[in-house]
């Protein structure tokens, strides 16, 4: 069982779509990041989150951190093809721990 | 941010040998860790790497099967001891001021025939 859930598991959108994903919980945790990777590269960071209810924006792309800081989402405004990627979720607990991932396909 | 480069990148062997990746930073950093992503799997912390000291393992992982080496403050090997199929996988080194915030390089694919 997945420490961190996420959802959906793959997305195929059209380019100029808007999608959201969802990494879920039952933990807290001190903070969380979402990173993407791409085929044949290590992943990315991209935002860390440490305040319950805390939003923020890159670019095109909207973090929210839950209230009870147990859950997560990403928004991505009018996809484009090199949004296309594995998203992952990570939780700081004890340790790090990493959810299984969204895969992402943006077609032009 | 760091710049973190690891060998080989890619790598075929025969089951019941070892390999050893290696993973360069170019700045000093205090930790170092070193992951597992299976196929279509998430990242699985495999142990901690701390310079001056004995690695930490998570529950799952042992020294024998994964040795671990951190001579300084900008380099780590990671072994794969004794390898079966089943340790195909990317192996994938990180740093970081702190476990929040973690730089990853670009990994290791091993294919294990």
């Amino acid at each position: 069982t997945q420490l961190l859930e996420q959802s959906p598991q793959f997305l195929s959108i059209q380019e100029g779509e808007n999608l959201t994903v969802y990494c879920n919980s039952s933990s807290v945790f001190s903070s969380l990041q979402w990173y993407r990777q791409e085929p044949g590269e290590g992943p990315v960071l991209l935002v860390t989150v440490v305040t319950g209810g805390e939003v923020k924006k890159l670019k095109r792309l909207t973090f929210q951190f839950g209230d009870a800081r147990k859950d997560s989402s990403l928004h991505i405004t009018a996809a484009q093809p090199g949004d296309t990627g594995l998203y992952l979720c990570a939780g700081v607990d004890y340790g790090m721990r990493f959810g299984a991932g969204t895969r992402l396909t943006v077609k032009p | 941010s760091a710049v973190i480069s690891q060998k080989p990148s890619r790598d075929i062997c025969q089951r019941g040998t070892s390999l050893t990746i290696q993973c360069q930073v170019d700045s000093q950093v205090t930790m170092m860790f070193w992951y597992r992503q299976q196929p279509g799997q998430s990242l699985t912390l495999i142990a901690t790497a701390n310079q001056g000291s004995e690695a930490t393992y998570e529950s799952g992982f042992v020294i024998d099967k994964f040795p671990i080496s951190r001579p300084n403050l900008t380099f780590s090997t990671l072994t794969v001891s004794n390898m079966s199929p089943e340790d195909s996988s990317i192996y994938l080194c990180s740093v970081g001021l702190n476990q929040e915030t973690q730089y990853f390089g670009p990994g290791t694919r091993l294919l294990v025939l």
